[in-house]
């Protein structure tokens, strides 16, 4: 099976733009989640998304948000870009609520 | 609340020395799940193992053992006779039983010296 893929790799962004990411789950898996890693912050948690719905949130403002799509495709958008939005934007899949796979992750630079 | 504590922030071993990655959780919850990942330079987390809040039976993949203990909140890793290869950052990961969020903890950066 193919791995959660994500796109795009590398983005660069001005402050005050919007940025849309996209993920591509493993074929089968109905449940995405999206997760900001960051130098000082870690792994924190956005949302999650199951069938379309959203199930799952963190505490994260409403600049940030996400959708999915019929086929279990995920995007997450961000608009209104500050610099701290700079960070390594991970999603993760999984079948019957069990391991998470994570993609390779889109690394977004905020200048 | 779920919480993941991984206190090694960084540890380096040189070659072939046993590592042990320490994970402490704290969940009000009588079904949990544990996980560890993998997260190599290259940035995608890899999994490496789940374990059942009802499963405290250790387990050995080849050079990795987890040692889990609900008497103390615990969730270690062990990798034995460690390699260059093992250069990365690992996380300890809780989930409850009521939906699919992932709690992790803020990871060890473990660099092996050959």
């Amino acid at each position: 099976k193919a791995g959660v893929t994500q796109t795009p790799r590398y983005l660069i962004k001005t402050r005050g733009q919007q940025v849309t990411l996209s993920c591509s789950p493993i074929s089968g898996h109905r449940s995405v989640s999206w997760y900001q890693q960051t130098p000082g912050q870690g792994l924190q948690f956005l949302f999650e998304y199951f069938s379309e719905t959203q199930r799952n949130k963190g505490n994260f403002p409403g600049r940030f948000s996400g959708r999915q799509f019929s086929n279990s495709r995920s995007e997450m958008n961000v608009s209104t870009l500050e610099l701290g939005d700079s960070a390594l934007y991970l999603c993760a899949s999984s079948s019957q609520g069990f391991e998470q796979y994570f993609g390779p992750g889109t690394r977004l630079t905020v200048t | 609340a779920q919480k993941v504590t991984q206190a090694q922030t960084e540890i380096s071993v040189v070659e072939k020395e046993d590592v042990t990655l320490d994970c402490v959780y704290e969940t009000r919850d009588t079904t949990y799940y544990l996980f560890w990942y993998k997260q190599p330079p290259s940035g995608e987390l890899v999994f490496l193992i789940r374990r059942n809040s009802f499963d405290e039976q250790n387990e050995i993949s080849g050079r990795y053992s987890w040692n889990f203990q609900k008497s103390t909140s615990s969730f270690n890793f062990t990798i034995t006779a460690s390699q260059v290869v093992d250069s990365a950052v690992y996380f300890c990961a809780l989930k409850d039983n009521t939906g699919n969020q992932f709690y992790f903890g803020t990871g060890t950066s473990l660099t092996v010296i050959p």
